[in-house]
Protein backbone atom coordinates (compact mmCIF):
# COMPACT_ATOMS: atom_id res chain seq x y z
CA UNK A 1 0.00 0.00 0.00
CA UNK A 2 1.23 3.34 -0.60
CA UNK A 3 1.35 6.34 1.41
CA UNK A 4 2.65 10.01 2.50
CA UNK A 5 3.77 11.65 5.25
CA UNK A 6 4.12 15.38 5.13
CA UNK A 7 6.71 16.69 8.53
CA UNK A 8 5.27 19.95 9.38
CA UNK A 9 1.95 20.62 9.48
CA UNK A 10 2.58 24.48 9.75
CA UNK A 11 5.92 26.10 8.49
CA UNK A 12 6.73 29.82 8.55
CA UNK A 13 9.40 31.64 6.51
CA UNK A 14 10.38 34.63 5.79
CA UNK A 15 9.67 36.77 2.47
CA UNK A 16 12.95 36.00 0.43
CA UNK A 17 14.01 33.19 2.23
CA UNK A 18 14.40 29.23 1.20
CA UNK A 19 11.06 27.45 1.15
CA UNK A 20 11.55 23.76 2.03
CA UNK A 21 8.55 21.51 2.07
CA UNK A 22 9.01 18.00 3.46
CA UNK A 23 7.28 14.77 2.09
CA UNK A 24 8.33 10.94 2.51
CA UNK A 25 6.32 8.30 0.51
CA UNK A 26 6.10 4.69 1.08
CA UNK A 27 5.25 2.64 -1.97
CA UNK A 28 5.40 -0.80 -3.38
CA UNK A 29 6.06 0.47 -7.02
CA UNK A 30 7.82 2.70 -8.46
CA UNK A 31 5.92 6.11 -7.68
CA UNK A 32 3.99 8.99 -9.11
CA UNK A 33 4.73 12.00 -7.12
CA UNK A 34 2.39 15.37 -6.79
CA UNK A 35 2.89 18.65 -5.26
CA UNK A 36 -1.01 20.22 -5.07
CA UNK A 37 -1.40 24.09 -3.35
CA UNK A 38 -4.55 25.16 -2.42
CA UNK A 39 -5.15 28.98 -1.71
CA UNK A 40 -7.97 29.88 0.34
CA UNK A 41 -11.61 29.38 -0.95
CA UNK A 42 -9.86 27.34 -3.97
CA UNK A 43 -9.47 23.84 -5.50
CA UNK A 44 -6.22 21.58 -5.71
CA UNK A 45 -4.30 22.89 -8.00
CA UNK A 46 -1.06 20.84 -9.63
CA UNK A 47 2.00 22.87 -9.02
CA UNK A 48 4.39 19.48 -10.03
CA UNK A 49 4.81 15.78 -10.60
CA UNK A 50 7.36 13.46 -11.34
CA UNK A 51 6.52 10.11 -13.61
CA UNK A 52 9.50 9.11 -14.46
CA UNK A 53 12.63 10.53 -16.03
CA UNK A 54 14.17 13.39 -14.66
CA UNK A 55 14.32 13.00 -10.79
CA UNK A 56 14.50 17.08 -10.27
CA UNK A 57 11.10 18.33 -11.28
CA UNK A 58 10.17 22.03 -11.95
CA UNK A 59 7.09 23.32 -11.40
CA UNK A 60 4.79 26.72 -11.30
CA UNK A 61 5.71 29.63 -9.30
CA UNK A 62 9.36 28.84 -9.29
CA UNK A 63 8.73 25.76 -7.59
CA UNK A 64 10.49 22.46 -7.67
CA UNK A 65 10.88 18.93 -6.00
CA UNK A 66 13.71 16.61 -6.51
CA UNK A 67 12.65 12.66 -6.04
CA UNK A 68 15.26 10.97 -3.98
CA UNK A 69 14.78 7.15 -4.09
CA UNK A 70 16.97 6.14 -1.66
CA UNK A 71 15.47 8.80 1.50
CA UNK A 72 12.31 8.17 -0.50
CA UNK A 73 11.59 11.73 -0.10
CA UNK A 74 10.41 14.24 -2.54
CA UNK A 75 10.93 17.36 -0.96
CA UNK A 76 9.40 20.87 -2.15
CA UNK A 77 11.34 23.81 -2.64
CA UNK A 78 11.68 27.30 -3.78
CA UNK A 79 14.30 29.65 -3.47
CA UNK A 80 12.95 32.56 -2.41
CA UNK A 81 9.52 32.84 -0.96
CA UNK A 82 6.89 35.65 -1.90
CA UNK A 83 3.94 36.30 -0.06
CA UNK A 84 1.58 34.96 -2.57
CA UNK A 85 3.17 31.69 -1.78
CA UNK A 86 0.54 31.58 1.63
CA UNK A 87 -1.08 28.59 0.99
CA UNK A 88 -1.62 24.55 1.67
CA UNK A 89 0.14 22.10 -0.43
CA UNK A 90 -0.44 18.58 -0.43
CA UNK A 91 2.25 16.10 -1.23
CA UNK A 92 0.18 12.97 -2.76
CA UNK A 93 1.23 9.35 -4.86
CA UNK A 94 -0.50 7.73 -7.56
CA UNK A 95 -1.55 4.33 -7.74
CA UNK A 96 -1.38 1.83 -9.87
CA UNK A 97 -2.76 1.22 -13.22
CA UNK A 98 -6.53 1.43 -13.04
CA UNK A 99 -8.57 4.15 -11.59
CA UNK A 100 -5.03 6.20 -10.42
CA UNK A 101 -6.33 7.41 -7.27
CA UNK A 102 -4.46 9.72 -5.20
CA UNK A 103 -3.23 9.04 -1.51
CA UNK A 104 -2.32 12.30 -0.23
CA UNK A 105 -0.74 13.89 3.00
CA UNK A 106 -1.70 15.49 5.58
CA UNK A 107 -1.15 18.82 4.25
CA UNK A 108 1.08 22.00 5.30
CA UNK A 109 0.43 25.20 5.71
CA UNK A 110 2.94 27.96 4.68
CA UNK A 111 2.92 30.82 5.87
CA UNK A 112 5.03 33.68 4.90
CA UNK A 113 6.49 36.83 7.30
CA UNK A 114 6.65 39.61 5.96
CA UNK B 1 -8.90 28.11 -18.94
CA UNK B 2 -11.42 25.26 -17.91
CA UNK B 3 -11.96 24.79 -14.40
CA UNK B 4 -13.98 22.29 -12.53
CA UNK B 5 -16.56 23.88 -10.94
CA UNK B 6 -18.55 22.65 -7.61
CA UNK B 7 -22.13 23.65 -6.14
CA UNK B 8 -22.83 24.54 -3.28
CA UNK B 9 -20.04 25.89 -1.90
CA UNK B 10 -21.06 25.07 1.02
CA UNK B 11 -24.10 23.16 2.39
CA UNK B 12 -25.30 22.98 6.39
CA UNK B 13 -27.79 19.91 6.48
CA UNK B 14 -29.80 18.15 9.72
CA UNK B 15 -28.22 14.60 10.38
CA UNK B 16 -30.24 12.12 8.36
CA UNK B 17 -31.39 14.48 5.53
CA UNK B 18 -29.99 13.80 2.41
CA UNK B 19 -27.94 15.59 0.29
CA UNK B 20 -26.57 15.82 -3.36
CA UNK B 21 -23.12 17.46 -4.54
CA UNK B 22 -22.60 18.88 -7.63
CA UNK B 23 -19.92 19.01 -9.83
CA UNK B 24 -18.90 19.71 -13.67
CA UNK B 25 -16.33 18.63 -14.64
CA UNK B 26 -13.90 19.91 -17.43
CA UNK B 27 -15.94 18.99 -20.87
CA UNK B 28 -13.23 16.67 -21.98
CA UNK B 29 -12.47 14.86 -19.42
CA UNK B 30 -13.49 11.12 -19.05
CA UNK B 31 -11.80 10.00 -15.67
CA UNK B 32 -13.76 11.53 -12.22
CA UNK B 33 -13.15 11.24 -8.52
CA UNK B 34 -14.52 12.30 -5.47
CA UNK B 35 -12.56 13.34 -2.21
CA UNK B 36 -13.29 14.48 1.13
CA UNK B 37 -11.42 16.28 4.20
CA UNK B 38 -12.16 16.28 7.29
CA UNK B 39 -11.03 19.33 9.45
CA UNK B 40 -7.61 18.58 10.29
CA UNK B 41 -7.18 15.02 8.71
CA UNK B 42 -6.08 14.02 5.10
CA UNK B 43 -7.28 13.93 1.77
CA UNK B 44 -9.29 10.85 1.41
CA UNK B 45 -10.46 9.19 -1.96
CA UNK B 46 -13.83 8.09 -1.71
CA UNK B 47 -14.55 6.93 -5.30
CA UNK B 48 -13.68 6.68 -9.26
CA UNK B 49 -16.02 7.03 -11.65
CA UNK B 50 -15.09 5.50 -15.72
CA UNK B 51 -17.54 5.06 -18.60
CA UNK B 52 -21.01 5.59 -16.51
CA UNK B 53 -19.85 3.27 -14.09
CA UNK B 54 -17.91 3.08 -10.70
CA UNK B 55 -14.50 1.67 -11.02
CA UNK B 56 -13.13 1.70 -7.30
CA UNK B 57 -14.58 3.01 -4.09
CA UNK B 58 -13.07 3.36 -0.32
CA UNK B 59 -14.28 1.59 2.72
CA UNK B 60 -15.82 5.35 2.93
CA UNK B 61 -18.30 4.69 -0.06
CA UNK B 62 -20.66 2.59 1.96
CA UNK B 63 -24.39 2.37 0.61
CA UNK B 64 -25.22 5.98 1.59
CA UNK B 65 -23.21 6.91 -0.64
CA UNK B 66 -23.82 7.15 -4.36
CA UNK B 67 -22.79 8.94 -7.40
CA UNK B 68 -23.98 9.39 -11.03
CA UNK B 69 -23.11 11.42 -14.14
CA UNK B 70 -26.84 11.78 -15.47
CA UNK B 71 -26.60 14.10 -18.14
CA UNK B 72 -23.32 13.97 -19.51
CA UNK B 73 -22.04 17.11 -17.62
CA UNK B 74 -22.98 17.14 -14.19
CA UNK B 75 -21.14 14.40 -11.83
CA UNK B 76 -22.76 14.24 -9.00
CA UNK B 77 -22.23 12.86 -5.12
CA UNK B 78 -25.75 11.91 -2.96
CA UNK B 79 -25.11 11.18 0.73
CA UNK B 80 -28.85 9.59 1.19
CA UNK B 81 -28.68 9.77 5.07
CA UNK B 82 -26.32 12.32 6.70
CA UNK B 83 -24.36 11.87 9.78
CA UNK B 84 -22.22 14.10 12.13
CA UNK B 85 -18.91 12.10 10.46
CA UNK B 86 -19.88 13.03 6.91
CA UNK B 87 -19.25 16.64 7.82
CA UNK B 88 -16.24 17.79 5.75
CA UNK B 89 -14.84 19.05 2.44
CA UNK B 90 -15.54 17.49 -0.44
CA UNK B 91 -13.90 17.43 -3.79
CA UNK B 92 -14.56 16.87 -7.06
CA UNK B 93 -11.66 15.65 -9.55
CA UNK B 94 -11.16 14.49 -13.15
CA UNK B 95 -8.69 13.68 -15.35
CA UNK B 96 -8.39 13.17 -19.24
CA UNK B 97 -6.79 9.65 -19.96
CA UNK B 98 -5.74 6.45 -18.57
CA UNK B 99 -1.71 6.39 -16.76
CA UNK B 100 -0.48 7.04 -13.33
CA UNK B 101 1.10 10.50 -14.63
CA UNK B 102 -2.40 12.17 -15.90
CA UNK B 103 -3.10 15.17 -13.86
CA UNK B 104 -6.13 15.36 -11.70
CA UNK B 105 -7.68 18.33 -12.04
CA UNK B 106 -9.48 19.29 -8.69
CA UNK B 107 -12.92 21.89 -7.62
CA UNK B 108 -12.47 24.02 -5.23
CA UNK B 109 -14.64 21.86 -2.95
CA UNK B 110 -18.19 22.05 -0.88
CA UNK B 111 -17.93 22.73 2.57
CA UNK B 112 -20.45 19.84 4.16
CA UNK B 113 -21.82 20.88 8.28
CA UNK B 114 -23.91 18.13 9.17
CA UNK B 115 -25.81 19.47 12.49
Amino acid sequence: AQSVTQLGSHVSVSEGALVLLRCNYSSSVPPYLFWYVQYPNQGLQLLLKYTTGATLVKGINGFEAEFKKSETSFHLTKPSAHMSDAAEYFCAVSHNFGNEKLTFGTGTRLTIIP
Amino acid sequence: EPEVTQTPSHQVTQMGQEVILRCVPISNHLYFYWYRQILGQKVEFLVSFYNNEISEKSEIFDDQFSVERPDGSNFTLKIRSTKLEDSAMYFCAGRRRSGRGETQYFGPGTRLLVL
